[in-house]
Protein backbone atom coordinates (compact mmCIF):
# COMPACT_ATOMS: atom_id res chain seq x y z
CA UNK A 1 0.00 0.00 0.00
CA UNK A 2 1.15 3.64 -0.77
CA UNK A 3 2.24 6.01 1.80
CA UNK A 4 0.06 8.63 -0.68
CA UNK A 5 -3.52 7.08 -2.00
CA UNK A 6 -5.64 9.56 -3.95
CA UNK A 7 -8.87 8.76 -5.71
CA UNK A 8 -10.38 9.15 -8.15
CA UNK A 9 -7.56 8.12 -10.46
CA UNK A 10 -9.80 9.95 -13.83
CA UNK A 11 -12.11 12.30 -13.45
CA UNK A 12 -14.47 13.70 -16.28
CA UNK A 13 -16.69 16.49 -15.57
CA UNK A 14 -19.11 19.02 -17.21
CA UNK A 15 -18.49 22.70 -17.26
CA UNK A 16 -19.70 24.09 -13.76
CA UNK A 17 -19.44 21.23 -11.89
CA UNK A 18 -18.12 21.09 -8.41
CA UNK A 19 -15.25 18.46 -8.09
CA UNK A 20 -13.94 16.81 -5.34
CA UNK A 21 -10.28 14.63 -5.49
CA UNK A 22 -9.41 12.75 -2.57
CA UNK A 23 -5.61 12.36 -0.87
CA UNK A 24 -5.27 9.71 2.27
CA UNK A 25 -2.12 9.20 3.81
CA UNK A 26 -0.84 6.70 6.39
CA UNK A 27 2.10 8.42 7.89
CA UNK A 28 2.97 11.38 10.07
CA UNK A 29 3.10 14.73 7.97
CA UNK A 30 4.66 17.94 8.59
CA UNK A 31 2.68 19.51 5.16
CA UNK A 32 0.31 18.31 2.24
CA UNK A 33 0.89 19.76 -1.03
CA UNK A 34 -1.68 19.98 -4.09
CA UNK A 35 0.11 20.44 -7.13
CA UNK A 36 -1.15 20.80 -10.70
CA UNK A 37 0.11 19.86 -13.74
CA UNK A 38 -0.90 20.35 -17.61
CA UNK A 39 -0.24 18.01 -20.58
CA UNK A 40 3.17 18.32 -21.45
CA UNK A 41 3.88 21.44 -18.96
CA UNK A 42 5.58 21.74 -15.52
CA UNK A 43 4.61 21.68 -11.62
CA UNK A 44 2.88 24.45 -10.28
CA UNK A 45 2.06 24.04 -6.45
CA UNK A 46 -1.63 25.24 -5.43
CA UNK A 47 -1.57 24.83 -1.89
CA UNK A 48 0.51 23.82 1.20
CA UNK A 49 -1.46 22.94 4.23
CA UNK A 50 -0.76 21.55 7.85
CA UNK A 51 -4.01 22.09 9.19
CA UNK A 52 -7.06 23.88 8.43
CA UNK A 53 -8.20 24.96 4.79
CA UNK A 54 -6.76 27.22 2.37
CA UNK A 55 -9.05 29.09 -0.29
CA UNK A 56 -7.67 30.73 -3.91
CA UNK A 57 -10.42 31.49 -6.32
CA UNK A 58 -11.90 28.64 -7.25
CA UNK A 59 -9.97 26.12 -5.37
CA UNK A 60 -10.43 25.02 -2.33
CA UNK A 61 -7.91 22.54 0.08
CA UNK A 62 -8.77 20.84 2.88
CA UNK A 63 -7.30 18.35 5.59
CA UNK A 64 -8.23 16.76 8.78
CA UNK A 65 -5.31 15.61 10.62
CA UNK A 66 -6.67 13.02 12.83
CA UNK A 67 -8.50 11.23 10.03
CA UNK A 68 -4.77 11.63 8.00
CA UNK A 69 -7.29 13.08 4.85
CA UNK A 70 -7.24 16.06 2.50
CA UNK A 71 -9.31 17.12 -0.43
CA UNK A 72 -9.38 19.39 -3.11
CA UNK A 73 -11.96 21.33 -4.47
CA UNK A 74 -12.99 22.56 -7.59
CA UNK A 75 -16.15 24.81 -7.61
CA UNK A 76 -17.45 26.17 -11.08
CA UNK A 77 -14.92 23.50 -13.51
CA UNK A 78 -14.06 25.12 -16.23
CA UNK A 79 -11.82 23.04 -19.27
CA UNK A 80 -9.10 25.29 -18.10
CA UNK A 81 -9.13 23.32 -14.97
CA UNK A 82 -8.45 20.12 -16.82
CA UNK A 83 -4.81 18.47 -15.76
CA UNK A 84 -3.55 16.18 -13.48
CA UNK A 85 -4.24 17.38 -9.73
CA UNK A 86 -1.14 15.44 -7.43
CA UNK A 87 -0.79 15.23 -3.59
CA UNK A 88 2.29 15.05 -2.22
CA UNK A 89 3.09 14.71 1.42
CA UNK A 90 5.86 16.28 3.22
CA UNK A 91 6.99 13.22 5.82
CA UNK A 92 7.29 14.41 9.27
CA UNK A 93 10.72 12.96 10.25
CA UNK A 94 13.19 13.19 7.48
CA UNK A 95 10.99 15.58 4.97
CA UNK A 96 11.03 12.62 2.21
CA UNK A 97 8.46 14.21 -0.35
CA UNK A 98 6.15 11.17 -1.52
CA UNK A 99 3.63 11.69 -4.57
CA UNK A 100 0.30 10.45 -4.66
CA UNK A 101 -0.36 8.32 -8.37
CA UNK A 102 -2.51 11.82 -9.31
CA UNK A 103 -5.75 12.66 -10.34
CA UNK A 104 -6.47 13.03 -14.03
CA UNK A 105 -9.42 15.66 -14.70
CA UNK A 106 -10.86 16.84 -17.83
CA UNK A 107 -13.58 19.13 -17.68
CA UNK A 108 -16.07 19.32 -20.80
CA UNK A 109 -17.52 22.18 -21.73
CA UNK B 1 17.77 33.43 -10.13
CA UNK B 2 13.78 34.19 -10.91
CA UNK B 3 12.48 30.12 -10.82
CA UNK B 4 14.34 26.92 -10.84
CA UNK B 5 16.33 26.40 -13.56
CA UNK B 6 17.26 22.59 -14.82
CA UNK B 7 19.49 21.85 -17.42
CA UNK B 8 20.15 20.27 -19.99
CA UNK B 9 16.29 20.29 -20.84
CA UNK B 10 16.75 17.39 -23.07
CA UNK B 11 19.68 14.58 -22.98
CA UNK B 12 19.89 11.98 -25.53
CA UNK B 13 22.57 9.16 -24.67
CA UNK B 14 23.69 5.77 -25.64
CA UNK B 15 23.27 3.07 -23.16
CA UNK B 16 26.13 2.41 -20.66
CA UNK B 17 26.99 6.58 -20.80
CA UNK B 18 27.68 8.80 -17.90
CA UNK B 19 24.91 11.98 -17.34
CA UNK B 20 25.02 14.55 -15.53
CA UNK B 21 21.86 16.59 -14.52
CA UNK B 22 21.89 20.21 -13.05
CA UNK B 23 19.35 21.74 -11.30
CA UNK B 24 19.95 25.70 -10.03
CA UNK B 25 17.43 26.49 -6.84
CA UNK B 26 16.14 29.87 -6.06
CA UNK B 27 18.60 31.98 -4.47
CA UNK B 28 18.20 31.34 -0.66
CA UNK B 29 15.71 27.99 -0.89
CA UNK B 30 17.22 25.49 1.75
CA UNK B 31 15.12 22.81 0.30
CA UNK B 32 15.72 20.61 -3.04
CA UNK B 33 14.52 17.73 -4.14
CA UNK B 34 14.66 15.32 -7.08
CA UNK B 35 11.92 13.37 -8.04
CA UNK B 36 11.51 11.66 -11.87
CA UNK B 37 8.40 11.04 -13.82
CA UNK B 38 7.96 8.26 -16.37
CA UNK B 39 5.48 8.98 -19.39
CA UNK B 40 1.87 8.91 -17.90
CA UNK B 41 3.08 8.16 -14.16
CA UNK B 42 3.13 10.31 -11.37
CA UNK B 43 6.28 11.58 -9.63
CA UNK B 44 8.53 9.42 -8.07
CA UNK B 45 10.78 11.25 -5.34
CA UNK B 46 15.02 10.25 -5.41
CA UNK B 47 16.26 12.24 -3.00
CA UNK B 48 16.29 15.52 -1.05
CA UNK B 49 18.69 18.14 0.40
CA UNK B 50 18.62 20.45 3.42
CA UNK B 51 21.46 22.67 2.71
CA UNK B 52 24.26 20.79 1.40
CA UNK B 53 23.09 17.20 3.63
CA UNK B 54 21.82 14.99 1.42
CA UNK B 55 19.16 13.88 4.28
CA UNK B 56 17.02 11.51 2.48
CA UNK B 57 18.28 8.99 -0.84
CA UNK B 58 15.71 6.65 -0.44
CA UNK B 59 14.13 7.31 -3.66
CA UNK B 60 16.81 6.66 -5.63
CA UNK B 61 17.20 3.15 -7.49
CA UNK B 62 20.43 1.32 -7.38
CA UNK B 63 23.66 2.79 -6.61
CA UNK B 64 24.52 4.21 -10.28
CA UNK B 65 22.27 7.19 -8.92
CA UNK B 66 24.00 9.82 -6.79
CA UNK B 67 23.48 13.11 -6.23
CA UNK B 68 25.63 16.10 -4.32
CA UNK B 69 24.44 19.67 -3.43
CA UNK B 70 28.48 20.71 -2.58
CA UNK B 71 27.63 24.77 -1.55
CA UNK B 72 24.10 24.30 -0.53
CA UNK B 73 22.72 25.82 -3.80
CA UNK B 74 23.10 24.44 -6.99
CA UNK B 75 22.69 20.19 -6.87
CA UNK B 76 24.19 17.50 -9.47
CA UNK B 77 22.05 14.34 -10.19
CA UNK B 78 24.91 11.89 -11.79
CA UNK B 79 23.53 8.40 -13.14
CA UNK B 80 26.26 6.15 -14.21
CA UNK B 81 25.91 3.60 -17.13
CA UNK B 82 22.81 4.88 -18.20
CA UNK B 83 20.44 2.00 -18.79
CA UNK B 84 17.16 2.14 -21.22
CA UNK B 85 14.85 1.90 -18.21
CA UNK B 86 16.55 5.28 -16.90
CA UNK B 87 14.87 7.45 -19.28
CA UNK B 88 12.17 9.43 -18.01
CA UNK B 89 11.51 13.34 -16.90
CA UNK B 90 14.16 14.45 -13.97
CA UNK B 91 12.78 17.17 -12.07
CA UNK B 92 13.61 19.10 -9.41
CA UNK B 93 12.40 21.75 -6.73
CA UNK B 94 13.15 24.09 -3.86
CA UNK B 95 11.30 25.36 -0.55
CA UNK B 96 12.49 27.91 1.39
CA UNK B 97 11.71 26.10 4.38
CA UNK B 98 13.18 22.82 5.81
CA UNK B 99 10.84 20.20 4.89
CA UNK B 100 8.02 22.73 4.24
CA UNK B 101 6.79 25.88 2.26
CA UNK B 102 5.45 25.87 -0.99
CA UNK B 103 7.53 23.84 -3.57
CA UNK B 104 8.58 25.68 -6.75
CA UNK B 105 9.48 23.23 -9.70
CA UNK B 106 12.05 23.13 -12.62
CA UNK B 107 10.71 22.39 -15.96
CA UNK B 108 12.85 19.45 -16.05
CA UNK B 109 15.63 17.50 -17.82
CA UNK B 110 14.06 14.68 -20.48
CA UNK B 111 16.66 11.84 -20.46
CA UNK B 112 16.42 9.45 -23.47
CA UNK B 113 18.80 6.20 -23.71
CA UNK B 114 18.83 4.30 -26.82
Amino acid sequence: KNEVEQSPQNLTAQEGEFITINCSYSVGISALHWLQQHPGGGIVSLFMLSSGKKKHGRLIATINIQEKHSSLHITASHPRDSAVYICAASMEYGNKLVFGAGTILRVKS
Amino acid sequence: GAGVSQSPRYKVTKRGQDVALRCDPISGHVSLYWYRQALGQGPEFLTYFNYEAQQDKSGLPNDRFSAERPEGSISTLTIQRTEQRDSAMYRCASSWGQGFGELFFGEGSRLTVL
